[in-house]
């Protein structure tokens, strides 16, 4: 089957604009993952879903940020009011349970350049 | 203060070298990750650990969980093994990821 989409794969925005970035599954996965990379800098994780629901959301860089995740499958991620430093690629992944033992799926990830 | 801390940053190798890379963690964890990242930025997941060691193929990745270290040993390397390797930890409620080591093999 497909793997974990995320889109758009590209979005240009300019700086106080919202945008919204969207990550599909793999069906059937119970857990997913928010992580986004910098320029140059190393992965920083956001926050997970186990079903719809978000038991962590301090890593989120702001009150700007959200994210939900509807019926257990689609989720998507909300950045009000865009600042440049939150140009980033933002990634996805996706696995069949929280547990520790699961194996995670990465999508290719929304480039987000925020001008 | 990194709660994962990755070495070496950058790595050169020669075509059939033995390439390990090291992660040291700070926090409790219930499972450790090694990904990888080819140029384009796609990422793939290596190996996932509590204890012990995995094999696939010429990687393996060793865990020990009382000195908070793993470490991935790429045998016979090869020119497509030229990628970033991270190391991330999974605390059961957040990932911590390294920095990643940059490894470039030459032919």
């Amino acid at each position: 089957g497909a793997g974990v989409s995320q889109s758009p794969s590209n979005k240009v925005t300019e700086k106080g604009k919202d945008v919204e970035l969207r990550c599909d599954p793999i069906s059937g996965h119970t857990a997913l993952y928010w992580y986004r990379q910098s320029l140059g800098q190393g992965l920083e994780f956001l926050i997970y879903f186990q079903g719809n629901s978000a038991p962590d959301k301090s890593g989120l860089p702001s009150d700007r940020f959200s994210a939900e995740r509807t019926g257990g499958s689609v989720s998507t991620l909300t950045i009000q009011r865009t600042q440049q430093e939150d140009s980033a690629v933002y990634l996805c992944a996706s696995s069949p349970s929280s547990r520790w033992e699961s194996p995670l799926h990465f999508g290719n990830g929304t480039r987000l350049t925020v001008t | 203060k990194n709660e994962v801390e990755q070495s070496p940053q950058n790595l050169t190798a020669q075509e059939g070298e033995f390439i390990t890379i090291n992660c040291s963690y700070s926090v409790g964890i219930s499972a450790l990750h090694w990904l990888q990242q080819h140029p384009g930025g796609g990422i793939v997941s290596l190996f996932m650990l509590s204890s012990g060691k995995k094999k696939h193929g010429r990687l393996i990745a060793t865990i020990n969980i009382q000195e908070k270290h793993s470490s991935l040993h790429i045998t016979a390397s090869h020119p497509r093994d030229s990628a970033v390797y991270i190391c991330a930890v999974n605390t059961g409620n957040q990932f911590y990821f390294g920095t990643g080591t940059s490894l470039t093999v030459i032919p």
